[in-house]
């Protein structure tokens, strides 16, 4: 079975350009995550759906991120424009079900580097 | 809000040594812990959790017991290998009143010596 896969594993890109995260959950998994690790700190929640619909999106840091999940299956994140601060690792996990004994399975994480 | 404080590092250990990465956390209501493990050039893996109180999650040798009465989680492993050389997350998720996302630790870097 195919764990989580996140394209691309690197982007370098320039201040103010913009950038699109892709994830691929395990099929079937209805719950799909997206997280952030910035400057080797804590790795920071960003937003959560279940199938297609956002049901946290509580961190999000600010409308330059864009978050979608079409038809309940892979999620893009978007950053547009993109600024130095938003340099990290993203990671992205899904789980199958909503509950104190679930395992989330996470992907490599996307190195994002803003210059 | 919830939240997980981990020993500061980065932590570097001869091989065969004892290995103790101490975690606390804050949360409003009964948290599941949880240990992730992220190896050089790969994602986050799940290495153990605990579900209540005095749960012991164990995995690849690594004991983590849940104390409620200290709120603490502490990681050990009696005798590391090279292997071993990672980073590890202390997590918490809280049903109740953040959902099931999980809030981690800083983190800690450890690397394991021939």
């Amino acid at each position: 079975e195919a764990g989580v896969t996140q394209f691309p594993s690197h982007s370098v890109i320039e201040k103010g350009q913009t950038v699109t995260l892709r994830c691929d959950p395990i099929s079937g998994h209805d719950n799909l995550y997206w997280y952030r690790r910035v400057m080797g700190k804590e790795i920071k929640f960003l937003l959560h759906f279940v199938k297609e619909s956002k049901q946290d999106e509580s961190g999000m840091p600010n409308n330059r991120f864009l978050a979608e999940r079409t038809g309940g299956t892979y999620s893009t994140l978007k950053v547009q424009p993109a600024e130095l601060e938003d340099s990290g690792v993203y990671f992205c996990a899904s789980s199958q079900a909503h509950s104190r004994y679930t395992e989330a399975f996470f992907g490599q994480g996307t190195r994002l580097t803003v210059v | 809000g919830d939240s997980v404080t981990q020993m500061e590092g980065p932590v570097t250990l001869s091989e065969e040594a004892f290995l103790t990465i101490n975690c606390t956390y804050t949360a409003t209501g009964y948290p599941s812990l949880f240990w992730y493990v992220q190896y050089p050039g790969e994602g986050l893996q799940l290495l153990l959790k605990a579900t209540k109180a005095d749960d012991k999650g164990s995995n690849k040798g690594f004991e983590a017991t849940y104390r409620k009465e200290t709120t603490s989680f502490h990681l050990e492993k009696g005798s590391v290998q090279v292997s071993d050389s990672a980073v590890y997350f202390c997590a918490l998720s809280d049903l109740e009143t953040s959902g099931s996302r999980l809030t981690f630790g800083e983190g800690t870097q450890l690397t394991v010596n021939p």
